[in-house]
């Protein structure tokens, strides 16, 4: 069974830009999260999604947006890049809306701001 | 600052000896705690979570035990393997509303296993 996938796998852009990153959660799972990793840091919350729903936002600006579809994949948006927003995005899934208990993580997209 | 952190970022250990990664938090609300693997190239892998009304759980190969008095957390590995060698991240989340809102990570420590 496919784990969480995430497209692109790597992205460069430059400063302005906007980015589009897409996340397909396991099959069953209702929930998706979207995390940022600056190198050499833990994971920051960025979003959560559950039934199309947002149940979560962490300290982003509002430069930074998501959507989830009727299929549960997600999309996360990103709007006038900055240096600062090079990370390795990472997307994960869960059954249920909680972010308490296991939750399935994407190899992440590695986006690099020019 | 970070509301979670850890003591040491690397610890190298001996195949076939125990580690041990700890994990200090600040914020006293929390009640809900996990620990994540991430080795290279991958997103990180839930391995064992606890609540606040326990001082220790454990699981294959792993116990994580909590001390709310002091806010520090560790996660014990015994007869540590090559495979274990990656990075150990500690992550809080604050309870109310269906557990919503943040999963708080902290900067993590690379565990590095010599065979």
């Amino acid at each position: 069974d496919a784990g969480v996938t995430q497209s692109p796998t790597h992205l460069i852009k430059t400063r302005g830009q906007h980015v589009t990153l897409r996340c397909s959660p396991i099959s069953g799972h209702k929930s998706v999260s979207w995390y940022q990793q600056v190198l050499g840091q833990g994971p920051q919350f960025i979003f959560q999604y559950y039934e199309k729903e947002e149940r979560g936002r962490g300290n982003f600006p509002d430069r930074f947006s998501a959507r989830q579809f009727p299929n549960y994949s997600s999309e996360l948006n990103v709007n006038a890049l900055l240096l600062g927003d090079s990370a390795l995005y990472l997307c994960a899934s869960s059954l249920g809306p909680s972010l308490r208990g296991e939750q399935f993580f994407g190899p992440g997209t590695r986006l690099t701001v020019l | 600052g970070e509301s979670v952190g850890l003591h040491l970022p690397t610890l190298s250990v001996q195949e076939g000896d125990n580690s041990i990664i700890n994990c200090a938090y600040s914020n006293s609300a929390s009640d809900y705690f996990i620990w994540y693997k991430q080795e290279s190239g991958k997103g990180p892998q839930f391995i064992i979570d606890i609540r606040s009304n326990m001082d220790k759980r454990q699981g294959q190969r792993v116990t994580v035990l909590l001390n709310k008095t002091v806010k520090h957390l560790s996660l014990q590995i015994a007869a540590t393997q090559p495979g274990d060698s990656a990075v150990y991240f500690c992550a809080e989340n604050i309870g109310g509303r269906g557990s919503q809102g943040n999963l708080i990570f902290g900067k993590g420590t690379k565990l590095s296993v010599k065979p």
